[in-house]
């Protein structure tokens, strides 16, 4: 069975600096997705990145970029730059391409920022 | 376009009692979704569908069932409340092509069983 997990329960960053959140996952499937989620106070689920194993290249969408280690199993998160409202709980998730649709979830990384 | 929509946003059940969890989407998604969240925890899934009539039973279907009569409409049902269910429980729906395979999550329902 495929697992997902996050070991660092709580991180902190101060504003403006870099912070790296932690993932790694176990499965037998070639092909899968892997993203990250924020999950804000407000309990909204707001996909942050996606990357597919497939793709060599590490995703990135603005502050947000990953480092995707396939054969170590192992999809990082890289905040540039934190602000304050990047502060939530942040959830790595996986996905076998050919599933209907589970998507298996960590336990997730409370993130905190300093001003 | 609204996404995906939950009500209600937060309901006390008592032990026994049951409930219909509403779950809507516009964008003409065929796979929807419904999982829990337990405090401190990830998300798990209860049931999915891949379309209207078809559903299948995820990592946590005991004492929840559910239908699909239309494509936006995936209503997750409580027949018989207990303490367990305690939870946040979330709708999602995704696209049928690899593109579009993102999960779109909507607000979430709080539950709490007493």
């Amino acid at each position: 069975a495929q697992t997902v997990t996050q070991s660092q329960p709580e991180m902190s960053v101060q504003e403006a600096e870099t912070v790296t959140l932690s993932c790694t996952y176990d499965t037998s499937e070639s092909d899968y997705y892997l993203f990250w989620y924020k999950q804000p106070p407000s309990r909204q689920m707001i996909l942050v990145i996606r990357q597919e194993a497939y793709k060599q290249q590490n995703a990135t969408e603005n502050r947000f970029s990953v480092n995707f280690q396939k054969a170590a199993k192992s999809f990082s998160l890289k905040i540039s730059d934190s602000q304050l409202g990047d502060a939530a709980m942040y959830f790595c998730a996986y996905r076998a391409r050919g599933s209907q649709g589970n998507l298996i979830f960590g336990k997730g990384t409370k993130l905190s920022v300093k001003p | 376009n609204a996404g995906v929509t939950q009500t209600p946003k937060f309901r006390i059940l008592k032990i026994g009692q049951s409930m219909t969890l509403q779950c809507t989407q516009d964008m003409n998604h065929n796979y929807m979704y419904w999982y829990r969240q337990d405090p401190g925890m990830g998300l798990k899934l209860i049931y999915y569908s891949v379309g209207a009539g078809i559903t299948d039973k995820g990592e946590v279907p005991n004492g929840y069932n559910v239908s699909r009569s239309t494509t936006e409409d995936f209503p997750l049902r409580l027949e018989l409340a207990a303490p367990s269910q305690t939870s946040v429980y979330f709708c999602a729906s995704s696209g049928q092509l690899a593109v579009l395979n993102t999960q779109y999550f909507g607000p979430g329902t709080r539950l709490l069983v007493l």
